[in-house]
């Protein structure tokens, strides 16, 4: 079975911290995710990456980056954590050309 | 933009009865996923639809694809408990690094 995993289940970090979250998988996949969900607007992707040291800007980046230095970890970081980051992070992986996706069990990170 | 839109927001039944949710999108699509979301967890894939398909089955699970309404339907059969869950659908534009674009998810309440 594909394994994704993150590094925190929770976090909570201060205002104006620089965060980073973690996410290995374990199956070799080229592509990966980072997704922020919160209620009522469904899951919205922040970056992703289709190979190593490659990235995207998905919907919302701002305030965000990525690093992808190795294939198996993708690494989103908070330069300057605001109160309005405070939210549920999914990463994802998945085969390149295969449409699904594989996700972690998620980081929920309060930002005070 | 929100490209699936779940239908309804919420839903509670009973056990043993179907429950049906909906998926309105708004461009072209390579194909249709859906996913569930136990509460405060990350999300696994169900079944995936193709746009040259009309209906597929899994199990208890039967998912069907209007691509001139441009609308899916997840129904669920003799429902569990344990069906407790948030359903998304994703669509997958055939865009760069297989990024999907997720609804915001119909809350599904099965009581015992």
């Amino acid at each position: 079975d594909v394994k994704v995993t993150q590094s925190s289940r929770y976090l909570v970090k201060r205002t104006g911290e620089k965060v980073f979250l973690e996410c290995v998988q374990d199956m070799d996949h080229e592509n990966m995710f980072w997704y922020r969900q919160d209620p009522g607007l469904g899951l919205r992707l922040i970056y992703f990456s289709y190979d190593v040291k490659m990235k995207e800007k998905g919907d919302i980046p701002e305030g965000y980056s990525v690093s992808r230095e190795k294939k198996e970890r993708f690494s989103l970081i908070l330069e300057s954590a605001s109160t309005n980051q405070t939210s549920m992070y999914l990463c994802a992986s998945s085969l390149a050309g295969i449409a699904q996706q594989y996700f972690g069990p998620g980081t929920r990170l309060t930002v005070t | 933009s929100q490209q699936g839109e779940e239908d309804p927001q919420a839903l509670s039944i009973q056990e043993g009865e179907n429950a049906t949710m909906n998926c309105s999108y708004k461009t072209s699509i390579n194909n249709l996923q859906w996913y569930r979301q136990n509460s405060g967890r990350g999300l696994v894939h169900l079944i995936l639809i193709r746009s040259n398909e009309r209906e597929k089955h899994s199990g208890r699970l039967r998912v069907t694809l209007d691509t001139s309404k441009k609308s899916s339907s997840l129904l669920i059969t003799a429902s569990r408990a344990a069906d407790t869950a948030s359903y998304f659908c994703a669509t997958d534009e055939g865009t760069s690094g297989s990024r999907l674009t997720f609804g915001e998810g119909t809350q599904l309440t099965v009581n015992p």
